[in-house]
């Protein structure tokens, strides 16, 4: 069946260091959606990528959508103690927009001050 | 605007017994989903729906039963309480088509014992 992974599941890094999570899809994907989950919170929306390689920026964060809409990935430039937490990729099932979601298994980012 | 509420918070059930979490949103949100989480395995779709009295399986829908007869309640039903259902669960809600993403509620954790 169609399935989201992401790498590393885990990834401890420095304070001021960078952090990359990848993402990749089975099938290629309609759009590529990312959450982020604090520990102990819930998942919270961070943006949706649609075209083909697209590039979006939200402060530190960048996130992008590969060509053949198969894989995305998410880059935090110079990381502070507020990024800790999982962040999860997910993408539609099938070729529909249905609102059903298939989730990665999140990659939960530590960061040592 | 409280967003998706997801009661109880806390809930210990026997094996055997059955209970219905409780989920509403006042977004007026036309997509809405159950999920639960597990340590490792992301989150995984129990059922979604996409409208008042549409409702579909998700990866893992046994032993849970949902209806949807308003737009703001999403309840999840489950049968008959079993240890493997031990877990965390999040209801979640989306405007729906046109790109928008999933708001979670703050979830509800589950152990049957």
């Amino acid at each position: 069946g169609q399935q989201v992974m992401q790498i590393p599941q885990y990834q401890h890094v420095q304070e001021g260091e960078d952090f990359t999570t990848y993402c990749n899809s089975s099938t290629t994907l309609s759009n590529i959606q990312w959450y982020k989950q604090r520990p102990g919170g819930h998942p919270v929306f961070l943006i949706q990528l649609v075209k083909s390689g697209e590039v979006k920026k939200q402060k530190r964060l960048t996130f992008q959508f590969g060509e053949a809409k198969k894989n995305s990935s998410l880059h935090i430039t110079a990381t502070q103690t507020t990024d800790v937490g999982t962040y999860f990729c997910a993408g539609p099932y099938g070729s529909s927009n249905t609102g059903k979601l298939i989730f990665g298994q999140g990659t939960t980012l530590q960061v040592k001050p | 605007n409280a967003g998706v509420t997801q009661t109880p918070k806390f809930q210990v059930l026997k094996t055997g017994q059955s209970m219905t979490l409780q989920c509403a949103q006042d977004m007026n949100h036309e997509y809405m989903s159950w999920y639960r989480q597990d340590p490792g395995m992301g989150l995984r779709l129990i059922h979604y729906s996409v409208g008042a009295g549409i409702t579909d399986q998700g990866e893992v829908p046994n032993g849970y039963n949902v209806s949807r007869s308003t737009t703001e309640d999403f309840p999840l039903r489950l049968l008959s309480a079993a240890p493997s259902q031990t877990s965390v669960y999040f209801c979640a809600s989306s405007r729906g088509r046109g790109g928008y993403g999933y708001t979670f509620g703050s979830g509800t954790r589950l152990t049957v014992v």
